[in-house]
């Protein structure tokens, strides 16, 4: 059964640019969650998307957009990059609404804001 | 609101040593409690987990106890491995269940043989 799946693997962008990355939920999962994560602040929630609907959102401003797709694969937008928005970023999907036990994480995009 | 409080590190021990990584948390009720290990260049992988208070999670030989008094989940091991060289993060799901997983800032340990 293959894992959740992360792409790219490393982008480098410039500031002011935008991004799209990609996740690959696990067949048959229906959730899947984003997290950014940095050396200063660790692992902070980004947002949730259920069967294509956001269920919850973290406290991340507007340039951070995200979506499902009916295929489960979803993709989270930053627009007009900042150099602090240079984190890795991880997805996880799972069956139900993504309690701790249920997560499986991807190997994340590392994303570099030069 | 919710949060988890870890050690920092880095924490460095040689092979075979015990393992304490302490971990506290602030939260209303009776949170889930997680421990979740990331090896290089990999996403995050559960280790354990408790649910209600006194409870112990374990896996792999890495041991925690929910302590609702002290409202701590300090994981421990007896024996490190230079294979068990990883960030470990403590995390917490709120009473309610609906809502997302709260990490702490993680611990990086690096066992050396």
């Amino acid at each position: 059964k293959a894992g959740v799946t992360q792409t790219p693997r490393y982008l480098i962008k410039t500031r002011g640019q935008q991004v799209t990355l990609s996740c690959s939920p696990i067949s048959g999962h229906r959730s899947v969650s984003w997290y950014q994560q940095t050396p200063g602040q660790g692992l902070q929630f980004l947002f949730e998307y259920f069967s294509e609907t956001q269920r919850n959102k973290g406290n991340f401003p507007g340039r951070f957009s995200g979506r499902q797709f009916s295929n489960s694969r979803s993709e989270m937008n930053v627009s007009t990059l900042e150099l602090g928005d240079s984190a890795l970023y991880l997805c996880a999907s799972s069956s139900n609404r993504g309690r701790g036990e249920k997560l499986l994480f991807g190997s994340g995009t590392q994303l570099s804001v030069l | 609101g919710d949060s988890v409080t870890q050690m920092e590190g880095p924490v460095t021990l040689s092979e075979e040593a015990f393992l304490t990584i302490n971990c506290t948390y602030t939260a209303t009720g009776y949170p889930s409690l997680f421990w979740y290990v990331q090896y290089p260049g990999e996403g995050l992988q559960l280790l354990l987990k408790a649910t209600k208070a006194d409870d112990k999670g374990s896996n792999k030989g890495f041991e925690a106890t929910y302590r609702k008094e002290t409202t701590s989940f300090h994981l421990e091991k007896g024996s490190v491995q230079v294979s068990d060289s990883a960030v470990y993060f403590c995390a917490l799901i709120p009473a309610g269940g609906n809502t997302p997983l709260v990490f702490g800032k993680g611990t990086r340990l690096s066992v050396i043989a």
